[in-house]
């Protein structure tokens, strides 16, 4: 079975920093993967999704990477501001359609930018 | 504007009772899911429908139970089999191919 794991669990940093949250999954064998953000009591925003064959992809200030043989996967926040204070989320989506392709989530890095 | 609306927001529950949350999408999608979210917690699979009138069970499927009617509607049904009910509750739809999960706000449903 996949486990994602996500480290740290909470990060804390001054605003302006640039910082990477990390996401390991143990089966490499994956499809495609996904960065939510959720913001308190709120759903899931999608961030970035990278496909199996794909090395990164970025969207503003965000940049996401995945190393599909070593089983990780790196999400930059550039310039960090206090509105990035969030839950992100990685999650791994496998290519069988065992559990109907749903989406296997780590636990989340809780991230706080202070002013 | 294209969407998952979830309802209601907030959802109590009394001992022994049934409650059913809402999930409705205008996204054309075929796949529609429901996740449990815990604190601290992983969103964990409840139910899924890859199609109309088919649903299959997730990880964690005992004490709930869905229908899949329209292709816009998923509704989930907390039965009082449900032991341990109090979470926020995420429902998904996925397009085809690469296309990303959308989801909707959410509902907590708590005991009163």
């Amino acid at each position: 079975k996949q486990e994602v794991t996500q480290i740290p669990a909470a990060l804390s940093v001054p605003e302006g920093e640039n910082l990477v949250l990390n996401c390991s999954f143990t089966d490499s064998a994956i499809y495609n993967l996904q960065w939510f953000r959720q913001d308190p009591g709120k759903g899931l925003t999608s961030l970035l999704l990278i496909q199996s064959s794909q090395r990164e992809q970025t969207s503003g200030r965000l940049n996401a990477s995945l190393d599909k043989s070593s089983g990780r996967s790196t999400l930059y926040i550039a310039a960090s501001q206090p509105g990035d204070s969030a839950t992100y989320l990685c999650a791994v989506r496998m290519p069988s359609s065992n559990s109907g392709y749903a989406l296997n989530f780590g636990k989340g890095t809780s991230l706080l930018v202070t002013p | 504007d294209g969407g998952i609306t979830q309802s209601p927001k907030y959802l109590f529950r009394k001992e022994g009772q049934n409650v059913t949350l809402s999930c409705e999408q205008n996204l054309n999608h075929d796949a529609m899911y429901w996740y449990r979210q815990d604190p601290g917690q992983g969103l964990r699979l409840i139910y899924y429908s890859q199609i109309v009138n088919d649903f299959q069970k997730g990880d964690i499927a005992e004490g709930y139970s869905v229908s899949r009617e329209k292709k816009e509607s998923f509704p989930l049904t907390v039965t009082s089999a449900q032991k341990n009910p109090t979470a926020f509750y995420l429902c998904a739809s996925r397009g085809r191919g690469h296309q990303p999960q959308h989801f909707g706000d959410g509902t907590r449903l708590s005991i009163l």
